[in-house]
């Protein structure tokens, strides 16, 4: 079992929907969580990064994080054309030595 | 402009031969790693160093090298012991102080093996 599961997709929706992206993980010490954005042929970004339980709110990006359950999942409203990319979440221990990607879920939003 | 660089972007090699991509930051940082992607893999970690003259094996060294006489450049070979070399490489950096786990990436380098 992969220590982060992620739906690659492809997820395809109309301009203006609203996006849920998610990743379920096995590891309970993981206590920090990221989504990175990736465009077609380039490296990944940094969206969001958050550290806690609960939601933490960029814009029209919001981020979720469940511990309980080993859930994170990644909210996009108002979706534009110019979020279509590959969305992977991430995550690590309180050490950092090492972040675990998911393996990705590519993202399609129609005009 | 501060950032990563990666080249060249498209590489081309046959069989049986080693090939090194560059990997160069002006960021400062002290930590460089080094991931390879494949479709629906994710990214796996290859290398990563965290100083100067000191690296350590990832997920998936086999087959790979790296070196770090520079703080600002980190360039790993493949060798021709890694079975499937072809893939996209990403390198990436990050600070080590204070923590941080954000790193930056570069914009990668495609390395088709034939």
């Amino acid at each position: 079992q992969k220590e982060v599961e992620q739906d690659p997709g492809p997820l395809s929706v109309p301009e203006g929907a609203i996006v849920s992206l998610n990743c379920t993980y096995s590891n309970s010490a993981f206590q920090y969580f990221m989504w990175y954005r990736q465009y077609s042929r380039k490296g990944p970004e940094l969206l969001m990064y958050t550290y806690s339980s609960g939601n933490k709110e960029d814009g029209r990006f919001t981020a979720q994080v469940d511990k309980s359950s080993k859930y994170i999942s990644l909210f996009i409203r108002d979706s534009q054309p110019s979020d279509s990319a590959t969305y992977l979440c991430a995550m690590t221990d309180s050490s950092a030595s090492k972040i675990i990607f998911g393996s990705g879920t590519r993202l399609s939003i129609r005009p | 402009d501060g950032g990563i660089t990666q080249s060249p972007k498209y590489l081309f090699r046959k069989e049986g031969q080693n090939v090194t991509l560059s990997c160069e930051q002006n960021l400062n940082h002290d930590a460089m790693y080094w991931y390879r992607q494949d479709p629906g893999q994710g990214l796996r970690l290859i290398y990563y160093s965290q100083i100067v003259n000191d690296f350590q094996k990832g997920d998936i060294a086999e087959g790979y090298s790296v070196s770090r006489e520079k703080k600002e450049s980190f360039p790993l070979t493949v060798t021709s012991a890694q079975k499937n070399p072809t893939a996209f490489y990403l390198c990436a950096s990050s600070m080590t102080y204070p923590p941080t786990y954000e790193q930056y990436f570069g914009p990668g380098t495609r390395l088709t093996v034939t």
